[in-house]
């Protein structure tokens, strides 16, 4: 079975503070996703990445970076957290040949204080 | 604003009941038509998907209907059951492209 794994599923930052979420995928899939999910609103693509070393801006990535320095592990980095960013963060990652289907971690919880 | 536009935001049915989802989009472009279920304190994950050259899709108690001219598609629960109480989201791709638009999801609450 495919395995996304998210470092944190409840996360407590203060505004202003940096903030690191990490995923990690065990398939060897080149492609992966960061999203949040707010109630109403669905999911909305952050950013995501299709090889190392590369990203593109997905709907709103605006407050956020990424990186991906390793095939399996992809970071999201809310550079200086505002309480806007309070959310669930939810990642994803798929095969290239495959793009369709994309295979969730079970999310991160992030309270912005 | 969303390139998948989805309804109802939630619904309740009874067991045995037929919920149903429908979902409107407006890039031709699109190709692929997935639909994901997520329970809560779980990431989605994908339950069924459609491609534009069938007009229906069925996989056990769920049935995916696609209009092509009219652009829209919608998720139907056979016999829903409480097990089937989640969110479900629709989505739409281009295959030549690896990212998802997701509609804002749809709570479906089964009742005993």
């Amino acid at each position: 079975d495919v395995k996304v794994t998210q470092s944190s599923r409840y996360l407590v930052k203060r505004t202003g503070e940096k903030v690191f979420l990490e995923c990690v995928q065990d398939m060897d899939h080149e492609n992966m996703f960061w999203y949040r999910q707010d109630p109403g609103l669905g999911l909305r693509l952050i950013y995501f990445s299709y090889d190392v070393k590369m990203k593109e801006k997905g709907d709103i990535p605006e407050g956020y970076s990424v990186s991906r320095e390793k095939k399996e592990r992809f970071s999201l980095i809310l550079e200086s957290a505002s309480t806007n960013q309070t959310s669930m963060y939810l990642c994803a990652s798929s095969l290239a040949g495959r793009k369709d289907t994309q295979y969730f971690g079970p999310g991160t919880r992030l309270t912005v204080l | 604003q969303q390139q998948v536009k989805q309804s109802p935001q939630s619904l309740i049915v009874q067991k045995g009941g037929i919920p149903i989802i429908n979902c409107a989009y407006e890039n031709t472009a699109f190709d692929y038509f997935p639909w994901y279920q997520q329970f809560p304190g779980k990431g989605p994950a994908l339950l069924i998907a459609i491609r534009p050259d069938v007009s229906e899709k069925k996989e056990g108690r769920f049935t995916i209907s696609f209009n092509k001219s009219a652009k829209q598609f919608s998720l139907h629960i056979m016999d829903s059951q409480p097990g089937d109480s989640a969110t479900y989201f629709c989505a739409a791709s281009m295959l030549s492209y690896p990212r998802l638009s997701f509609g804002a999801g749809t709570t479906v609450t089964v009742r005993a």
